[in-house]
């Protein structure tokens, strides 16, 4: 059972408009929370956090956005440039969690969204 | 400050073989994990060392093993190799303690891109 989910495997956006990427999950333990983006042959790259004590989080044109009682995040990239598309990867880890050991080092990863943004 | 490294970065075996990926994080970071990811089942956890230790395992067999050196740097090894290994295996460095955000957020290597024939 996916406890990360990111329900859009594509998103097209116009250059210079909003990007909005979206992930849900299911686990109440999950409370932290990271975006990477990821490039074909590379390793994904950390883009922005938040912590389930905060609701937002920005980070130059990258906004991330969380909503514990809907379980949802976001990522909003204002305004989108050619050079963001790739995929982005929502994950969570339970930090604090016994379940998983008291080990930080667990992050469940969503399948990915990829983005392409058109000139 | 230098990033992750991995190597190889391209390595083909024949099933039944067994195969050992080397990754170096980056300097003062203690924890290193490891994931594999495969186009149907994206990027999956495969277990997390910090100090030598191995802190949380996902749900791989036991043909997956890992180890960490003194120095931070980790090995992975793939023992009995099946078709359905050939992946990126991506190790992933951090700070890896005390409870502050940053001591959580990963950084990627470019991968090892293993192919089973």
């Amino acid at each position: 059972d996916q406890q990360v989910k990111q329900n859009s495997p594509s998103l097209s956006v116009q250059e210079g408009r909003i990007s909005i990427l979206n992930c849900d999950y299911t686990n109440s333990m999950f409370d932290y929370f990271l975006w990477y983006k990821k490039y074909p042959a590379e390793g994904p790259t950390f883009l922005i956090s938040i912590s389930s004590i905060k609701d937002k989080n920005e980070d130059g044109r990258f906004t991330v956005f969380l909503n514990k009682s809907a379980k949802h995040l976001s990522l909003h990239i204002v305004p989108s440039q050619p050079g963001d598309s790739a995929v982005y990867f929502c994950a969570a880890s339970a930090r604090n969690s016994m379940n998983y050991g008291g080990s930080q080092g667990n992050l469940i990863f969503g399948k990915g969204t990829k983005l392409s943004v058109k000139p | 400050k230098a990033g992750v490294t991995q190597t190889p970065r391209y390595l083909i075996k024949t099933r039944g073989q067994q195969v050992t990926l080397s990754c170096s994080p980056i300097s003062g970071h203690r924890s290193v994990s490891w994931y594999q990811q495969t186009p149907g089942q994206g990027l999956q956890f495969l277990f997390e060392y910090f100090s030598e230790t191995q802190r949380n395992k996902g749900n791989f067999p036991g043909r997956f093993s890992g180890r960490q050196f003194s120095n931070s740097r980790s090995e992975m090894n793939v023992s009995t190799l099946e078709l359905g290994d050939s992946a990126l295996y991506l190790c992933a460095s951090s700070l890896g303690g005390g409870l502050k955000d940053l001591s959580y957020e990963q950084f990627f290597g470019p991968g090892t891109r293993l192919t089973v024939l």
